[in-house]
């Protein structure tokens, strides 16, 4: 089954200046994490990576883990327009460095 | 500038042909990936290679082969294409280990008719 649960799943719409959370949790044990954004037809763009559990970046964009409950959130805060696309979470367990990644929540900014 | 790096941008072919994708990257990386994107967006991954040495093939049928000329490159083929293979195939790079943040090039979109 599915290795990597995202939610809110599918999509998620917000006002602009909303806060929004999203989650990801993990069947198995795991070496690390990391969050990707992707515009549609764009390329895969890095927002966070975590071997250490804990990260935060930028003013809007923090990310919070818990690797004993094998969960990780997104948190962004002050939502802009510009920040609509689709958020992706991976994680990887093996010794091979491989990426495994939910399914995708598409975030909808409205004005 | 360094980055990842993939050509072609999009290729369009029919069933039964052999079509091949480049990947190159310049952020001194030993480790690369092919991961394949379907129409729903699901991302899976398809190979990884480390210092030109296949290390993982997650259950990819044989009509796919990864090629590898130095850590820097990592090409792939697909002899015969499938109506199934029509997806986007993304291309990584990383450091093995610990530090193992993945950078993604642009992607080829592939559509069999």
């Amino acid at each position: 089954g599915q290795q990597v649960q995202q939610s809110p799943p599918a999509s998620l719409v917000l006002q602009e200046g909303e806060n929004a959370e999203l989650q990801c949790t993990y069947s198995t044990t795991l070496n690390s994490m990391q969050w990707f954004y992707q515009r549609p037809g764009g390329r895969l763009v890095s927002l966070l990576y975590s071997p250490s559990w804990a990260e935060q970046r930028g003013g809007r964009l923090t990310s919070s883990a818990a690797s004993n409950e094998s969960r990780s959130s997104l948190h962004i805060s002050s939502s802009q327009i510009t920040d609509s696309g689709t958020y992706l979470c991976a994680m990887e367990r093996s010794n091979y460095n491989v990426l495994y990644f939910g399914s995708g929540t598409k975030l909808t900014v409205e004005p | 500038e360094t980055a990842v790096f993939q050509t072609p941008n999009y290729h369009v072919t029919q069933v039964g042909n052999e079509v091949s994708f480049n990947c190159k990257q310049t952020l001194g990386h030993d480790t690369m990936y092919w991961y394949k994107q379907d129409s729903k967006k699901l991302l899976k991954i398809m190979f990884s290679y480390n210092n030109k040495q296949l290390i993982v093939n997650e259950t990819v049928p044989r009509r796919f082969s990864p090629q590898s000329s130095d850590k820097a490159h990592l090409n792939l083929r697909i002899k015969s294409v499938e109506p199934e293979d029509s997806a986007v195939y993304l291309c990584a790079s990383s450091f093995r280990g610990w530090d193992a943040e993945q950078f993604f090039g642009p992607g080829t979109r592939l559509t069999v008719l």
